[in-house]
């Protein structure tokens, strides 16, 4: 069974709104989560690690003010994209990582975002 | 610049084929691994290897890491329509606390 869970798995909106976005570890405590995004028969592109307790780590072209990333506990962290537009439209995916140590990543069924 | 490049990035046979998936860099990987996606979902992962000249088997499956842990390969014997989907691997690089680098990906379509 999943042991990522993401919500919402689809979201349809107007330009201008914001959309949360929550990533759960369900049976396991993930003190790092991952957030990517991925374009359409593209790989996965690495946005920003999630790290509980502190402040995420954007990489590099990454606007931070525009995907707010919060980990408040060791099973969920949100990314919520502020005032979307029609080119923030994209399948965005987190995994987690378990505390205490296995190789891979767990990843969630991903979120599409579709911006009208 | 792309880290992981794989190839080929389109993959289309018959069941029953064999077919093998190639992952390359120039950079040491600590671990890597193997993921499939199918459309609207996330990956899943299908194995990790972290020693140089490992090999692994997964049924059908038969995972790679090459002897400096800079390419890994995948090859699939008797591929099945069920085998359909993209393939991904993603390397981790040593003192990166976790993250992962994904490959371009290799999309498999396997017909009957």
């Amino acid at each position: 069974g999943a042991v990522v869970s993401q919500h919402p798995s689809r979201v349809i909106c107007k330009s201008g709104t914001s959309v949360k976005i929550e990533c759960r570890s369900l049976d396991f405590q993930a003190t790092t989560m991952f957030w990517y995004r991925q374009f359409p028969k593209k790989s996965l592109m690495l946005m920003a690690t999630s790290n509980e307790g502190s402040k995420a780590t954007y990489e590099q072209g990454v606007e931070k003010d525009k995907f707010l990333i919060n980990h408040a506990s060791l099973t969920l962290s949100t990314l919520t994209v502020t005032s979307a537009h029609p080119e923030d439209s994209s399948f965005y995916i987190c995994s987690a990582r378990a505390k205490f140590g296995v190789y891979g990543q767990h990843f969630g069924d991903g979120t599409r975002l579709s911006i009208l | 610049t792309q880290l992981l490049e794989q190839s080929p990035q389109f993959l289309s046979i018959q069941e029953g084929e064999n077919l093998t998936v190639y992952c390359n860099s120039s950079s040491v990987f600590s671990s890597l691994q193997w993921y499939r996606q199918e459309p609207g979902e996330g990956p899943v992962l299908l194995v990790t290897v972290v020693t140089g000249g490992e090999v692994k088997k997964l049924k059908r499956l038969t995972f790679q890491f090459g002897d400096a842990r800079k390419d890994s390969s995948l090859h699939i014997t008797a591929a099945q329509p069920g085998d359909t989907g993209l393939y991904l691997c993603a390397g981790e690089l040593t003192g990166t606390a976790s993250k992962l680098t994904f490959g371009t990906g290799t999309r498999l379509q396997v017909t009957l």
